[in-house]
């Protein structure tokens, strides 16, 4: 399995566009997670799901934030509009029944 | 409330032993613990449950004291490769998951 794989790397983005993070998790994988990573608030979980439901979206910042997973291939994570405080660092990772995480290489994501 | 990692940043010589702690004011159901070097995606190292148990390999291991709602990360005679930055993320009973802010570590010669 290639792992956790996730799309773009690297996205540019001007304030106030709509962006897209895409997420191919493990193949066989039930659970789905989403984080972002800055330097100032450090590893946040932003929402998982367990067979490709959501489950706690407690950790998502606001409603510009919403995620999906229509299947148990993909995910995506949607903001829109855009901010510059959401420039970070966005990782998907999956796991079997809920233990060994592994992670995606990210998105670095810069709204200016 | 995300978990107290302690120390923040240690600095070890090749060889030499770390402990790093993990502490939370929340009733514990789980720990991860996951190492991150720079530009990369965190790796997981383990995992555990409550019920007090140690698990390792290598010479990576860690315990779980859920009464004390504490967990260590124990590293024995380091290597290069174990310097990053180490994090332990938490599961409350409710199912709630936090990270700690980290514990960077630096290995020299």
């Amino acid at each position: 399995d290639a792992g956790v794989i996730q799309s773009p790397r690297h996205e540019v983005t001007e304030m106030g566009q709509e962006v897209t993070l895409r997420c191919k998790p493990i193949s066989g994988h039930d659970y789905l997670f989403w984080y972002r990573q800055t330097m100032m608030r450090g590893l946040e979980l932003l929402i998982y799901f367990n067979n490709n439901v959501p489950i706690d979206d407690s950790g998502m910042p606001e409603d510009r934030f919403s995620a999906k997973m229509p299947n148990a291939s993909f995910s995506t994570l949607k903001i829109q509009p855009s901010e510059p405080r959401d420039s970070a660092v966005y990782f998907c990772a999956s796991s079997f029944e809920g233990a060994e995480a592994f992670f995606g290489q990210g998105t670095r994501l810069t709204v200016v | 409330q995300q978990p107290v990692q302690s120390p923040q940043a240690v600095i070890l010589r090749e060889g030499e032993d770390a402990v790093i702690n993990c502490s939370s004011s929340k009733a514990l159901y789980s720990v991860h613990w996951y190492r991150q070097k720079h530009g990369e995606a965190p790796v997981f190292l383990m995992i555990l449950l409550k019920g007090g148990e140690q698990k390792g390999h290598d010479k990576i291991s860690a315990s779980f004291n859920e009464k004390k709602q504490q967990s260590s990360l124990y590293l024995t005679a380091s290597q290069l490769s174990y310097s990053g930055t180490y994090f332990c993320g938490t599961e409350t009973n409710a199912g709630k998951s936090t990270f700690g802010d980290g514990t960077t570590l630096t290995v020299k010669p």
